[in-house]
């Protein structure tokens, strides 16, 4: 089993729909966790850090689920800027941080 | 933005060259990475430093070797570039270890 696994998509959805990604990680020592974005053919770039709480910014919400070893995010009124990959990351307190393949959004009109 | 720079941006060169990339940071960042992206694979870890001299492997990393003699400079050898070693290449820096901030890339075709 790979230690950080996403779907990789596509998920194809409309303007203004909600859209979620589910992100698995197997090392249950792992402490912290965060979500990249990657538009094409540009560097990885934070989106967000993912709370044991579950944190909010604006139309993103990432939650963690300790129990089951997932992180989820949620994408709220879909634009198409969001089109992008999301990356999820996962840390274990180490120098590493793992990351998933990604998970590609596509939204269209 | 983080301050990160990388060169070159675009290289192509013969199998068998020797190819060294530069990451610049600015930012006085202790920890910098090297990735390389290729389809299918995602982000997959070269090699890292924690230190000016620190450096450790990756899971891909032979074939490559690094050297950081100064807290902003990380670079990435190829000794002798094989087509293998076609890619998309960040540099990623992080203070913490935590969250990482990534250079622009390099795209390294071998011919």
């Amino acid at each position: 089993r790979k230690e950080v696994e996403q779907d990789p998509g596509p998920f194809n959805v409309p303007e203004g729909a909600t859209v979620a990604f589910n992100c698995t990680y197997s090392n249950s020592a792992s402490q912290s966790f965060f979500w990249y974005r990657q538009d094409c053919r540009k560097e990885p770039k934070l989106l967000m850090s993912v709370y044991s709480s579950g944190n909010e910014d604006g139309r993103f919400t990432a939650q963690l689920n300790r129990a089951s070893q997932y992180i989820s995010l949620l994408i709220r009124d879909s634009k198409l800027s969001d089109s992008a990959t999301y990356l999820c990351v996962v840390n274990r307190r180490s120098y590493i941080p793992t990351f998933g393949r990604g998970t590609s959004l596509i939204v269209h009109p | 933005d983080a301050g990160i720079t990388q060169s070159p941006r675009h290289k192509v060169t013969e199998t068998g060259t020797p190819v060294t990339l530069r990451c610049h940071q600015t930012e006085n960042h202790r920890y910098m990475y090297w990735y390389r992206q290729d389809p299918g694979h995602g982000l997959r870890l070269i090699h890292y430093s924690y230190g000016v001299k620190d450096t450790d492997k990756g899971e891909v990393s032979d074939g490559y070797s690094v050297s950081r003699s100064k807290t902003e400079d990380f670079l990435l050898t190829l000794e002798s570039a094989t087509s293998s070693q076609t890619s998309v290449y960040f540099c990623a820096i992080s203070a913490e270890a935590e969250t990482q901030y990534f250079g622009p890339g390099t795209r390294l075709l071998v011919l």
